[in-house]
């Protein structure tokens, strides 16, 4: 019974180059929401997506970030052309539905250099 | 003024001790409230969720929320070193977008 789970746990990127951040929902879970976590920060909302649909992406910066979720396979957040400021940990959730319990995978660190 | 207040300390209790745990929040709309507790380059885990005003109790943890004053609180009692973590208070309105305190850092000492 595997909890969410994101793969890489830490991610090192030098500028300019891309991140790719995956994340595989909980069993029986359709709903994913990708928060990022800056130091000092609480966790911000970034996007909200079901399968093959973006739900809301307001909270994610309209450039260079993107998020996905397919019919098949994990959910991506990708970052192209990272700058330091993108240093964060990006943690995913996963819900059964719009209103219920989200619960969170362990993260991905992305360390910019 | 950000939406959700919350302490990040640090905290330090020794065993035994209750800890108090409180958030300020300013959008009236938030019906949900949630305590998660993050381990250390760990992802939040979920305590307690609670919806609308009122108190919830779950062994050796208490939540409280007053809509009135906007005001929420985690106790936990007999504090144990295993305790020793970051809470983060969350709430939503009736929607998804949960809105996150910046954590209150909080250790146990044995």
């Amino acid at each position: 019974n595997a909890g969410v789970m994101q793969n890489p746990r830490h991610l090192v990127r030098r500028r300019g180059q891309e991140a790719r951040l995956r994340c595989s929902p909980m069993k029986g879970h359709s709903h994913v929401y990708w928060y990022r976590q800056l130091p000092e920060e609480g966790l911000k909302f970034m996007v909200y997506l079901q399968k093959e649909n973006i739900i809301d992406e307001s909270g994610m910066p309209k450039e260079r970030f993107s998020a996905e979720f397919p019919k098949e396979g994990p959910s991506i957040l990708r970052i192209q052309q990272v700058v330091r400021g993108d240093s964060a940990a990006y943690f995913c959730a996963s819900s059964t539905g719009l209103q219920e319990t989200q619960y969170f995978g362990p993260g991905t660190r992305l360390l910019v250099l | 003024q950000k939406e959700v207040e919350q302490d990040p300390g640090p905290l330090s209790v020794p065993e035994g001790a209750i800890v108090s745990l409180n958030c300020t929040y300013s959008n009236s709309a938030f019906q949900y409230f949630m305590w998660y507790r993050q381990y250390s380059r760990k992802g939040p885990e979920l305590l307690m969720y609670t919806y609308s005003s009122g108190n919830k109790e779950d062994g050796r943890f208490t939540a409280q929320v007053d809509k009135s004053s906007k005001y929420i609180s985690l106790f936990i009692r007999d504090s144990q070193p295993s305790d020793s973590a970051t809470y983060l208070c969350a709430m939503k309105n009736n929607d998804y977008k949960l809105s996150f305190g910046a954590g209150t850092t909080v250790t146990v000492r044995a």
